[in-house]
Parts: C-alpha cells; structure tokens; sequence
C-alpha cells in the first residue's frame, strides 16, 4: 500500500452514462497525476495537477473527460456519456513538489468497464 | 517516433541468470529516468530511479543510464520467477511521467 488511495476499484457500467472516479493522494503531495492504461500498454498520461492548479491536459483526452482538484487534497476524473473504448484502468498518482528526486506513487487503480 | 520506447517481449530467462532490459528514449532534455514494475492486474511500482549518467545498484537491481545515446537498462540479478512481470521505462517531461509500453519478462523456474 502505497498511501494513494482510489475509489473505486472496480466500475461496470452502461455506454452511455456518467461515471466519477475518487483518488486521495499521500497527505503532504502537492502534485496529482491521472493516467490510463489498457491492455498491454503503458500507463497513457491524461492530466496533473499541482496543489488545486491543473497544469496540463493530455490532448488526446476528449472533452468528455474532467478532472478536478478543488481543495489541493483529493481529486475526481469524471467520464460523460461512457463509451466502450472507455474501458480501462485509472490510476493515480502522486508525489511531493519537483519530480526530481521525489517519488512518484500509484495507488492501485479503478477499473472501468463499459457495456 | 515515440517518446519512450521498449520491446514488448516477453523476455525469457532462466532462474538465478540476469535479465537485461533496455529502453530508449527520444528527448535529450529528460533529466529523470525511473524503472517500475508491474504484476498482472496490479497497477505500477517503482523499482529504482536514476539521474546521472552510469549504474545506480539497489539489491539484485542495477539501472544504466547513457545520455549521450539516450537509452537506460535495467539489470535483474538472479531473476527469480516471482520477478515475472512487466517492467515499464519512464521519464519525465515537462513534469511528468511519460511511460515506454513495457516489457513482458517471464522467469523460468
């Protein structure tokens, strides 16, 4: 255990509907990062937030996806009107300030299913 | 061409022999370079990090990192079987992580 948390593991659900993941980061980490990985693949960078600030947006990441920090603690990922290619594992991450030399943890990842 | 690039595998080794994994890189300016490890259905965990050109060892862990031909490898000392997992590359940009798509190490007992 890592000390991120995320909520919740697992989602199933209907293409079409809203979805909202949770993650709390470890209390001192001022930066907060959302990635998504299918099959396969590398975990695939969406977006990051430093305190309560998003700083940068994947531009492969439709306007369907947000994603918000509003206190600088915990952070949400929403997907609208959920798609099929949706499906996939979120993960988050977190560390302290500067990436160098500060660790970058991951929680343990929400799994999405789209029907 | 993409930023971080791995062979996908699987890499096949036999118990108690060294597993060497490479990776290359695309941009000059990545100043940080992490290796982490991934089990089947679990989500990423870091094995080392390493910022200066050379070998950082940690246990039966050694990364190499060569700037000047933009690539870092991971060496995995007496691979065990429970070392079977996906090993992914990273670096950082513009302050994040930016991950290779991994590569499939498999242990033979």
């Amino acid at each position: 255990d890592t000390g991120v948390s995320q909520d919740p593991r697992h989602k199933i659900t209907k293409r079409g509907q809203n979805v909202t993941f949770r993650c709390d980061p470890i209390s001192e980490h001022n930066r907060l990062y959302w990635y998504r990985q299918t099959l396969g693949q590398g975990p695939e960078f969406l977006t990051y937030f430093q305190n309560e600030a998003q700083l940068e947006k994947s531009r492969l990441l439709s306007d369907r996806f947000s994603a918000e920090r509003p206190k600088g603690s915990f952070s949400t990922l929403e997907i609208q009107r959920t798609e099929q290619g949706d499906s996939a594992m979120y993960l988050c991450a977190s560390t302290l300030g500067g990436t160098r030399g500060n660790t970058i943890y991951f929680g343990e990842g929400s799994w999405l299913t789209v029907v | 061409q993409k930023e971080v690039e791995q062979n996908s595998g699987p890499l096949s080794v036999p118990e108690g022999a060294i597993a060497s994994l490479n990776c290359t890189y695309s941009d000059r300016g990545s100043q940080s370079f992490f290796w982490y490890r991934q089990y089947s259905g679990k989500s990423p965990e870091l094995i080392m990090f390493i910022y200066s050109n050379g070998d950082k060892e940690d246990g039966r862990f050694t990364a190499q990192l060569n700037k000047a031909s933009q690539y870092v490898s991971l060496l995995i000392r007496d691979s065990q079987p429970s070392d079977s997992a996906t090993y992914l590359c990273a670096v950082i940009n513009t302050g994040k992580l930016i991950f290779g798509q991994g590569t499939t190490l498999q242990v033979k007992p």
